[in-house]
């Protein structure tokens, strides 16, 4: 119940196309949902989180679209540009007290030039 | 500020061996969390402290991985005896205040290669 599911492993995005990542979490106390982007040989950074009061969250090119009843939400990135190539991370946390974040295992996005 | 700063960068080292990972949390955070990352698993977290107390320890592998913080800029993952299946990359990440909402800052990481 703690595992967040994200899906697809890899993707590979034409320059200008939109990227999709989708993640799954099973456990309804998860209330703050961040995404992180890693460059190569970088730490993790944040990108863009949302809480559950709102469906969606939209920062320039990036937005999350969030779906509490199906406990799902994604990350798309629009007009997707080679410097967005990098690993994604969905996580998924409780807002309150001293929590941490379950992490998704990643997506690989290469945006080809 | 200059972030989280870990050390070394790069360890390799042969099986057997003990490894001490380092970490310098952001002036001012309460909260450092070890995470390991590898191909297979992803990023997983090992252990994580509030207000320097270790809170969960239960991603922590096996008895042979410690961690320790003995005050609030200085925090250790130590490694005895290290083995090959322990080569990946560790990051340290800080955050301030103890919410889940916060912001976790990370570093660099480490990559250790055991032979």
């Amino acid at each position: 119940q703690q595992q967040v599911k994200q899906s697809p492993q890899s993707l590979i995005v034409q320059k200008g196309g939109i990227s999709i990542i989708n993640c799954a979490y099973e456990n309804t106390a998860f209330d703050y949902f961040p995404w992180y982007q890693q460059f190569p040989g970088k730490g993790p950074a944040l990108l863009i989180a949302i809480r559950p009061d709102v469906s969606e969250k939209k920062e320039g090119r990036f937005t999350i679209s969030f779906n509490k009843s199906a406990k799902q939400f994604s990350l798309h990135i629009m007009d997707s540009q080679p410097g967005d190539s990098a690993t994604y991370f969905c996580a998924a946390s409780q807002a309150s007290g001293t929590y941490k974040y379950i992490f998704g295992t990643g997506t690989r996005l290469k945006v080809l030039a | 500020d200059a972030g989280v700063i870990q050390s070394p960068r790069h360890e390799v080292t042969e099986m057997g061996q003990e490894v001490t990972l380092r970490c310098k949390p952001i002036s001012g955070h309460n909260s450092l969390f070890w995470y390991r990352q590898t191909m297979m698993r992803g990023l997983e977290l090992l252990i994580y402290f509030n207000n320097n107390v270790p809170i969960d320890d239960s991603g922590m592998p096996e008895d042979r991985f410690s961690a320790k913080m003995p005050n609030a800029s200085f925090s250790t993952l130590k490694i005895q005896p290290s083995e090959p299946r322990d080569s990946a990359v560790y990051f340290c990440a800080s955050r301030e205040g103890v919410a889940g909402y916060n912001e976790q800052f990370f570093g660099p990481g480490t990559r250790l290669t055991v032979l």
